[in-house]
């Protein structure tokens, strides 16, 4: 079956530029989960959606970043205001969260963001 | 806190040589999982096995096999035969068996010559 899908692949934009980034969890897929991988800070979470639960944002490096998931499907990371810092590849992945088991989460190909 | 050490950045390997990853984890809880993940040259990371605390048997996958020890720590990843399609960065990870979010190590890049 299809896995999961993020758009755009890349994306270019300039300092203090809003950006929005898309994911597309794995069918079936209730929890989603937002990585950014950067050569100095390594692979980090950035938060969580499960169902209609709150999200965990607590990977969230600052107010500037924000998510929302509509209709337990489709997620969408905004960055406003951004900075060169922010230049990174940000991962997508989904998982079949069911309550008593463990899951495996499953990657997308990233976003890679650069911010001139 | 939770924290992966992959103390190894790079490794470089003639084809058909074996080459073994080490990945140390800390963390306080007594149950936890332990990930393998594979992330080759076009980006995406790429699911290679879960293990839980629990369960120390190693696994063998193909070319593929883990060596779990639970007394040191440690969930090292060894492949054989190494192919120059091995060439990728591996990366190690570990959850809390109630968290959300893995923590993942630095990862190792391999680099399979022929």
């Amino acid at each position: 079956g299809a896995g999961v899908s993020q758009s755009p692949s890349n994306k270019v934009t300039e300092k203090g530029k809003d950006v929005e980034l898309r994911c597309d969890p794995i069918s079936g897929h209730t929890a989603l989960y937002w990585y950014r991988q950067s050569l100095g800070q390594g692979l980090e979470f950035l938060i969580y959606f499960q169902g209609n639960s709150a999200p965990d944002k607590s990977g969230l490096p600052s107010d500037r970043f924000s998510a929302e998931r509509t209709g337990g499907s489709v997620s969408t990371l905004t960055i406003q205001r951004t900075q060169q810092e922010d230049s990174a590849v940000y991962l997508c992945a989904s998982s079949r969260r069911v309550a008593g088991t463990t899951d495996t989460q499953y990657f997308g190909p990233g976003t890679r963001l650069t911010v001139l | 806190a939770q924290k992966v050490t992959q103390a190894q950045t790079e490794i470089s390997v003639v084809e058909k040589e074996d080459v073994t990853l080490d990945c140390v984890y800390e963390t306080r809880d007594t149950t936890y999982y332990l990930f393998w993940y594979k992330q080759p040259p076009s980006g995406e990371l790429v699911f290679l096995i879960r293990r839980n605390s629990f369960d120390e048997q190693n696994e063998i996958s193909g070319r593929y096999s883990w060596n779990f020890q639970k007394s040191t720590s440690s969930f090292n990843f060894t492949i054989t035969a190494s192919q120059v399609v091995d060439s990728a960065v591996y990366f190690c990870a570990l959850r809390k068996a109630a968290g959300n979010k893995l923590t993942f190590g630095g990862g190792t890049r391999v680099l399979v010559k022929p």
